[in-house]
């Protein structure tokens, strides 16, 4: 049963700290997506790849966000510094090009 | 640029009867829109898509969705809820390869 697989699914850290969360997409999808989901700003498309390159960051904080993938099978969210306002819960999901797009479990950021 | 809209932030409904949540749209050109449902802690889950074709679109969970194009609307249907329906419903349209998701209606069915 193919599905994206994210860790960490649960994350505390102390502000000022880095973070790295880490999704392997489905084998044969080409297009990842990074998802922020908080209950005041519902979901916020952060980030999203095609094969591997950046197609569109805009909704990225861009001085302390960064998103790679640095081979077809992992894609990583990095903040650095952390800082309370990053508690959310963050989705890496994948698919083909204007089709079906498969959600993980999500990383639950805690950030004090 | 599209977009899409849930007006409803909570839609109530007694278990056993039919339910509907809204969803209205705005693109230009022809749409590709897709209904997911996110259970508590979990990740979201695709229930159904239109992407062209018949305007009535069967998914899971016995969910369909009618594709609307005079009134811009793609409202979620089930003929008969159940308890275990209660979730967070999430619209969403493609907008150039990336999905954009609406503000999302939480479901409650009660017994």
């Amino acid at each position: 049963d193919a599905r994206v697989t994210q860790t960490p699914r649960h994350k505390v850290t102390e502000m000022g700290q880095e973070v790295t969360m880490r999704c392997q997409p489905i084998l044969g999808h080409n297009t990842v997506f990074w998802y922020r989901q908080t209950m005041m700003q519902g979901l916020e498309l952060l980030a999203y790849f095609r094969n591997r390159a950046p197609l569109d960051d805009s909704g990225m904080p861009k001085d302390r966000f960064s998103a790679e993938m640095p081979d077809a099978t992992l894609a990583t969210l990095k903040i650095q510094p952390s800082e309370p306002r990053d508690s959310a819960v963050y989705f890496c999901a994948s698919g083909l090009p204007r089709n079906t797009i498969y959600f993980g479990e999500g990383s639950w950021l805690t950030v004090v | 640029a599209q977009s899409v809209a849930q007006p409803e932030d909570q839609v109530n409904v007694a278990e056993g009867n039919p339910l509907t949540v809204k969803c209205t749209y705005s693109v230009s050109g022809n749409p590709y829109l897709f209904w997911y449902v996110q259970y508590p802690n979990r990740g979201l889950q695709f229930l159904l898509k239109y992407i062209t074709g018949d305007n009535l679109v069967k998914g899971s969970y016995g969910f369909e969705a009618e594709f609307n194009k005079s009134q811009t609307s793609f409202h979620l249907k089930k003929p008969s809820a159940l308890v275990s329906d209660s979730a967070l419903y999430f619209c969403a349209v493609d907008q150039g390869g990336k999905l954009i998701f609406g503000q999302g209606t939480e479901l409650s069915v009660k017994p």
